[in-house]
């Protein structure tokens, strides 16, 4: 199976920056996604990255290294209302999409 | 709002009991999917259909028992579970798995506890 790391949990204060870290290791590569979670919700879609660089959307953005399989989200000017569980997914050369375990992101006031 | 309902949002049922969960999807998507996410763990791939057909089945045990009568409902038949069963089970659906840049869009889960 593929193998996906991102750390369990992370605190962060209102205001502030937080960055999420994912590792893989996939056979081949299509694509890395995030997702935002909220307790007891959908998975919402955040972003999408194939190639390596930064992809900004507002306070949030995504950023790969291929040749590093690595990626992070980075929540800037953090609010109250992030505090979710973030998602890390990838697909592989197969197209199949692997998940990470997540991380709880708490945002303190 | 996704445009992926699910129901029940929860279910209790015992280990002899038979139940069904239903997904619905108003994307116009051609793909659904069945995940069980438990708790500090990753999403799990259960099934997958596109096209009304089923083209994955991750080694899921027969107690799960899918049903895609057509692109837009996806069921969920259970029979006979296990109390390690409990879990939230999301459904997803896409537009196509064989892209790249496709992305699942998921429903709001069935709490499922099973005594």
């Amino acid at each position: 199976g593929q193998n996906i790391d991102q750390p369990t949990e992370m605190t962060a204060t209102e205001g502030a920056i937080v960055q999420i870290n994912c590792t893989y290791q996939t056979s081949g590569f299509n694509g890395l996604f995030w997702y935002q979670q909220h307790a007891g919700e959908a998975p919402t879609f955040l972003s999408y990255n194939v190639l390596d660089g930064l992809e900004e959307k507002g306070r949030f953005s995504s950023f790969l290294s291929r040749s590093k399989g690595y990626s992070y989200l980075l929540l800037k000017e953090l609010q109250m209302k992030d505090s979710a569980s973030y998602l890390c997914a990838v697909r592989d050369g197969d197209y199949k999409l692997s998940f990470g375990a997540g991380t709880t992101v708490t945002v303190r006031a | 709002e996704t445009g992926v309902t699910q129901t029940p949002r929860h279910l209790v049922m015992g280990m002899t009991n038979k139940k069904s969960l239903k997904c619905e999807q108003h994307l116009g998507h051609n793909a659904m999917y069945w995940y069980k996410q438990s708790a500090k763990k990753p999403l799990e791939l259960m099934f997958v259909y596109n096209f009304k057909e089923q083209t994955e089945n991750n080694s899921v045990p027969s107690r799960f028992s899918p049903e895609c009568p057509n692109s837009s409902h996806l069921f969920l038949h259970l029979h006979t579970l296990q109390p390690e069963d409990s879990a939230l089970y999301l459904c997803a659906s896409s537009q196509d798995p064989t892209s790249g840049v496709d992305t699942q869009y998921f429903g709001p889960g069935t709490r499922l506890t099973v005594l």
